[in-house]
């Protein structure tokens, strides 16, 4: 059970173009979906938190306008990168959570994006 | 802000057990979890605490320190697949909001 998936698992876009993720809890209904964005041997870093039928909670430091998140129903959440550029390119990973409890969270397997 | 240090590397051999530890400091702390991320591969889930003591998971561990805003993993019988990233991540500021740790690589070695 638990199981969360995302599609495209990578990505290769050129600058200026968008690029949509999708992020489906396969298995539970997730009222609560989280984006984060890691790079190379680096942490997870929270970009946004999303809640169904609500607006997400970006982080500090994220824009809201380039970074779009939409979660429209209790099993899909899509993040789409506006007019990416190179430093846009990062391994996103989406994570859902059945209870909106944030302690356990289901991650899917990571977007790679690489802008050119 | 939340901030969360861990050890960047452990190595250890197989069949021993290991430590990882991970120090943060929180406002409006709830718990503390522990992820395992493989290369290229998602973070999985493997404990978390709310409360002081020892929680035990097979061959993982993990213990809390809310005084000392301290806890630690334990993996006990190490084996090579168990080479991985740990990360311990803070359930504060906020319900929902978690924050990941800067993460420690294991390696097991023969």
């Amino acid at each position: 059970g638990a199981v969360v998936s995302q599609h495209p698992s990578w990505v290769i876009c050129k600058s200026g173009t968008s690029v949509k993720i999708e992020c489906r809890s396969l298995d539970f209904q997730a009222t609560t979906m989280f984006w984060y964005r890691q790079f190379p041997k680096q942490s997870l870093m929270l970009m946004a938190t999303s809640n169904e039928g609500s607006k997400a909670t970006y982080e500090q430091g994220v824009e809201k306008d380039k970074f779009l998140i939409n979660h429209a129903s209790l099993t899909l959440s899509t993040l789409t990168v506006t007019s990416a550029h190179p430093e846009d390119s990062s391994f996103y990973i989406c994570s859902a959570s059945s209870s909106g409890v944030a302690y356990e969270q289901y991650f899917g397997p990571g977007t790679r994006l690489t802008v050119t | 802000g939340q901030s969360l240090e861990q050890p960047s590397e452990v190595t250890a051999v197989e069949g021993a057990i290991v430590q990882i530890n991970c120090t943060y400091q929180t406002s409006g702390f709830y718990g503390l979890s522990w992820y395992q991320q493989h290369d290229g591969g998602a973070p999985t889930f493997l404990s978390y605490n709310a409360l002081d003591g020892l929680e035990e998971t097979g061959r993982f561990s993990s213990f809390l320190s809310r005084s000392d805003s301290y806890g630690y993993l334990l993996l006990q019988e190490l084996q090579m697949k168990d080479s991985a990233s740990y990360f311990c991540a803070v359930r504060a500021g906020g319900y929902q909001k978690v924050t990941f740790g800067t993460g420690t690589k294991l390696q097991v070695i023969p």
